[in-house]
C-alpha cells in the first residue's frame, strides 16, 4: 500500500517569509497533485505534475517533482495570510481509480 | 457555473443511529467520489459512482454505502454509527470516472457522533 508522508505537519510563519513543504512517497507516483484546503472548504487543486524533474510555477508558488518521481516540494515566496490552509499532496494512481492523499501540512501565515 | 454542493453542512448523531448525506455534482459531471477526512487518517477514499453504478470502493466496512441517481446526484449512508465515524465527509465530482480526471470537491459535511 502506497504511503505519502508530508512534512512538516504544522508550520506557523510571519507574512513575507518563504517556506517549503515536502511530500514523499513509498513508491513511484503515477502523477502528483497538490491541493490547498481552507477551513470549512473542500480541497482545491493547485497543480498536477507528471514528469520527473518537472518544475511548475503558480504566481508565488513553485512546485518541484523529484527526478525519481518519489518526492515533491512546494515552495511559497513571500507568504501572505491568504496562503493559510492545509496543503495536501495526492497520487492520481490509486488502485481503485482513486486519489491517495498525504495527511497534509497545516500552514498558518500571521500578518 | 455552480460548484459541488453538499447537504447538510453539519450533523450531530448518536451512536447506533444512521445518517444520509447528499452531494450534488457540478452540472454535466457524471462521476461522484466520496472521501472521509479525519485528523488521524487524513483523506481516505470511500467509493466512486459513475452513471448510477459503483465503480470503485475503498477499504471501509459495509456500514458505509452509497448510491447515485439518474441526475448524477449522490447520497451516502452510514448505518449503526460509531464514535470513530466522526469526520468531515467530502464528495468530489468529475466529468468522467477515474482519478486522472480533475476532481472538484464540495465543502463537506461535518458529522459528529456522540
Amino acid at each position: 500500500t502506497q504511503l505519502l508522508e508530508q512534512s512538516p505537519q504544522f508550520l506557523s510563519i510571519q507574512e513575507g517569509e518563504n517556506l517549503t513543504v515536502y511530500c514523499n512517497s513509498s513508491s513511484v507516483f503515477s502523477s502528483l497533485q497538490w491541493y490547498r484546503q481552507e477551513p470549512g472548504e473542500g480541497p482545491v487543486l493547485l497543480v498536477t505534475v507528471v514528469t520527473g524533474g518537472e518544475v511548475k510555477k503558480l504566481k508565488r508558488l513553485t512546485f518541484q517533482f523529484g527526478d525519481a518521481r518519489k518526492d515533491s516540494s512546494l515552495h511559497i515566496t513571500a507568504a501572505q495570510p491568504g496562503d493559510t490552509g492545509l496543503y495536501l499532496c495526492a497520487d492520481v494512481g490509486g488502485s481503485q481509480g482513486n486519489l491517495i492523499f498525504g495527511k497534509g501540512t497545516k500552514l498558518s501565515v500571521k500578518p | 457555473k455552480a460548484g459541488v454542493t453538499q447537504t447538510p453542512r453539519y450533523l450531530i448523531k448518536t451512536r447506533g443511529q444512521q445518517v444520509t448525506l447528499s452531494c450534488s455534482p457540478i452540472s454535466g459531471h457524471r462521476s461522484v467520489s466520496w472521501y472521509q477526512q479525519t485528523p488521524g487518517q487524513g483523506l481516505q477514499f470511500l467509493f466512486e459512482y459513475f452513471s448510477e453504478t459503483q465503480r470503485n470502493k475503498g477499504n471501509f466496512p459495509g456500514r458505509f454505502s452509497g448510491r447515485q441517481f439518474s441526475n448524477s446526484r449522490s447520497e451516502m449512508n452510514v448505518s449503526t454509527l460509531e464514535l470513530g465515524d466522526s469526520a468531515l465527509y467530502l464528495c468530489a465530482s468529475s466529468l468522467m470516472s477515474g482519478s486522472s480526471n480533475e476532481q472538484f470537491f464540495g465543502p463537506g459535511t461535518r458529522l459528529t457522533v456522540l
